[in-house]
């Protein structure tokens, strides 16, 4: 079963500054890495598919990348509706499993 | 637009089934475009996959779940359902369904109900 570890656990960060949140994978899961954001009360919505294609809806400074292990979200800067909790998902190849990361809180400062 | 709606008890007692259903509206549950899941949430915790169902009818579940967990599909009402049996107080959490879209090298749950509230209580 695949593993995924997102860091930190919190970040503590002001609107207008820079976010880079982490998902590391416990074994290479191609590029079948999404990540989601979630508020308080509701249910996730798709931000980034493919590893780094940012889905509907989503402006210009969220970004995406990594490949094998590794992969990172940015916020290029904050603005106050990005404060939410962040969680990566993967699928292995077969047979298809899906694991969700533990998630990063991502606070006002 | 596709949406989907939970509905089931809100309350279920230890040792007994929990059973929930997802009503598919604005795509048909047949389609070979989706597949169908269901993702839980403990009170303040993380997003935990249970299992999924493609329009085929098999099935796929969280290795941790599988031996408890049941995904069917009702094409005739557009529904599909969740029985997780043998529960226990850490069963207590939001289920969501959600539509699932795959192709080559991604995958995503693209739509999802609000969720429902699910305590194993007595």
């Amino acid at each position: 079963e695949i593993v995924l570890t997102q860091s930190p656990a919190t970040l503590s960060l002001s609107p207008g500054e820079r976010a880079t949140l982490s998902c590391r994978a416990s074994q290479r899961v191609s590029s079948y890495l999404a990540w989601y954001q979630q508020k308080p009360g509701q249910a996730p919505r798709l931000l980034i598919y493919g590893a780094s294609n940012r889905a509907t809806g989503f402006p210009a400074r969220f970004s995406a990348s990594g490949s094998g292990t590794d992969f990172t979200l940015t916020i290029s800067s904050l603005e106050p509706e990005d404060f939410a909790v962040y969680y990566c998902q993967q699928r292995s190849n077969w047979p298809p499993v899906y694991s969700f990361g533990q998630g990063t809180k991502l606070e006002i400062k | 637009q596709l949406q989907l709606q939970e509905s089931g008890p809100g309350l279920v007692k230890p040792s007994e089934t929990l059973s929930l259903t997802c009503t598919v509206s604005g795509g048909s549950l047949s389609s070979s475009n989706y597949y169908w899941g269901w993702i839980r949430q403990p009170p303040g915790k993380g997003l935990e996959w249970i299992g999924n169902i493609y329009y085929s009818g098999s099935t796929y579940y969280n290795p941790s779940l599988k031996s408890r967990a049941t995904i069917s599909v009702d094409t005739s009402k557009n529904q599909f359902s969740l029985k997780l049996s043998s529960v226990t107080a850490a069963d207590t959490g939001v289920y969501y369904c959600a539509a699932l879209r795959e192709g080559n090298n991604w995958s995503l749950f693209d739509y999802w109900g609000q969720g429902t509230l699910v305590t194993v209580s007595s």
